[in-house]
């Protein structure tokens, strides 16, 4: 897979369950970052977990990072409709130089059905 | 809360005009981007600039486009030459810091620039 791929492509939900996502990278990595995109709108960042952090929370929001599986996972908590969006995840590689730019995977498209 | 503004909101031009994209970062933020989405595709990295000058591009980032940071709150990009191609969502974000890791980017809501 390619760098911050996450999956799954779709993710159909009701309101109140709870939305897991992932996200898997090929190379080693200084931070990983959550983004929130609703359709044809800016980045919202969500959260930002370091390659020395395992788990981190914000709200409803749950992120834990495995650097020996080069994964990450989102899950939102008793989701609402006001969810529904497009989530990345990117990250900034350690290797060659490459401190200052963001790689994004293409998304998960969460729904959330009222 | 203080957030990354860009403007205009949507440009439309034609083939071969140039454009200039604005944005306004942070104020105490050190590091800039520009970044784009074609409509259905990743988010891309163009270029980040650091100190008022560029620490990195990607090879998207060709000669037809610059940035520059002509005062103390504006950064701009333009593309002197537009094609087809460059139809996309523009987005500008910002760091605080940048060594040993991007730090939190923040982004602003991105310019669609619409090449006739």
């Amino acid at each position: 897979s390619q760098q911050g791929e996450e999956d799954p492509q779709a993710l159909s939900i009701q309101e109140g369950e709870n939305a897991t996502m992932n996200c898997s990278y090929k190379t080693s990595i200084n931070n990983l970052q959550w983004y929130r995109q609703n359709s044809g709108r800016g980045l919202v960042h969500l959260i930002l977990i370091r390659s020395n952090e395992r788990e981190k929370h914000s709200g409803r929001l749950r992120v834990t990072l495995d650097t020996s599986k080069k994964s990450s996972s989102l899950l939102i908590t008793a989701s609402r409709a006001a969810d529904t969006a497009s989530y990345f995840c990117a990250t900034d590689a350690t290797s060659g130089g490459s401190n200052y730019k963001l790689t994004f995977g293409k998304g998960t498209l969460l729904t959330v059905n009222p | 809360e203080p957030e990354v503004t860009q403007t205009p909101s949507h440009q439309v031009t034609q083939m071969g005009q140039e454009v200039i994209l604005r944005c306004v970062p942070i104020s105490n933020h050190l590091y800039f981007y520009w970044y784009r989405q074609i409509l259905g595709q990743k988010v891309e990295f163009l270029v980040s600039f650091y100190n008022n000058e560029i620490s990195e591009k990607s090879e998207i980032f060709d000669d037809q486009f610059s940035v520059e940071r002509p005062d103390g709150s504006n950064f701009t990009l333009k593309i002197r030459s537009t094609k087809l191609e460059d139809s996309a969502m523009y987005f500008c974000a910002s760091s605080r810091t940048g060594w040993g890791g991007s730090g939190e980017q923040f982004f602003g809501p991105g310019t669609r620039l619409t090449v006739l």
